[in-house]
């Protein structure tokens, strides 16, 4: 029973393409992340959101843009795709937007762009 | 800026050896501080946390950290460690305020030989 799910899990595409990745949670927070891993591990916040609505907007080009249609989902939307984009994304989930609250955390998925 | 630091990025044990995985913070004031561990193929998981009271914060699998305010430090310790222990190790740093933010090293990969 997968708390925070995501979708796809691997995702190959060419430069200038646009895509989305998923994110659901089954455990009733009220706060979804999405969070960066690039080539050196390191894990940056891109977004966050409380209740649908959007509480962290990290320096994060405009060609990034995330959409929330309810609280347990969280999708991010990735246009005109660049090669520094290949990464992998982490979608995460919290009871609320505590700074003491754990998060949960998604598979990941593995972008690569060509 | 506030950051978080890992100082060891890999670490090769065999099994039964001692483990202790270096992480410093850069905050001024009120800090929640987090290890998350991710094992081959998992999701990101809490391994423990600490926000108050004892600096000495036991979590699961035997692991256990101790804050050292005066040292910026929140290094993770466990006296034996197993095969299964072969993980990659996040620490992470929670500065205050209501959005929620986690702030990641760079990560440790452990690697146990039996």
């Amino acid at each position: 029973d997968t708390a925070v799910s995501q979708t796809p899990k691997y995702l190959v595409t060419q430069m200038g393409n646009d895509k989305s990745i998923k994110c659901e949670q089954n455990l009733g927070h009220d706060t979804m992340y999405w969070y960066k891993q690039d080539s050196k591990k390191f894990l940056k916040i891109m977004f966050s959101y409380n209740n649908k609505e959007l509480i962290i907007n990290e320096t994060v080009p405009n060609r990034f843009s995330p959409k929330s249609p309810d609280k347990a989902h969280l999708n991010l939307h990735i246009n005109s795709l660049e090669l520094g984009d290949s990464a992998v994304y982490f979608c995460a989930s919290s009871q609320d937007a505590d700074y003491q609250e754990t998060q949960y955390f998604g598979p990941g998925t593995r972008l690569l762009v060509l | 800026a506030q950051s978080v630091s890992q100082h060891n990025h890999h670490v090769i044990l065999s099994e039964a050896a001692s483990l202790e995985l270096g992480c410093n913070y850069s905050y001024g004031g009120t800090v929640n501080l987090f290890w998350y561990v991710q094992y081959p193929g998992q999701h990101l998981q809490l391994l423990l946390k600490y926000f108050s009271g004892d600096p000495l914060v036991k979590g699961i699998k035997g692991f256990e950290a101790e804050f050292i305010k005066s040292k910026f430090s929140f290094n993770l310790r466990k006296p034996s460690v197993q095969w299964s222990d072969t993980a990659e190790y996040f620490c992470a740093g929670g500065p205050p305020g209501n959005t929620g933010k986690l702030i990641f090293g760079q990560g440790t990969t452990l690697q146990v030989k039996p």
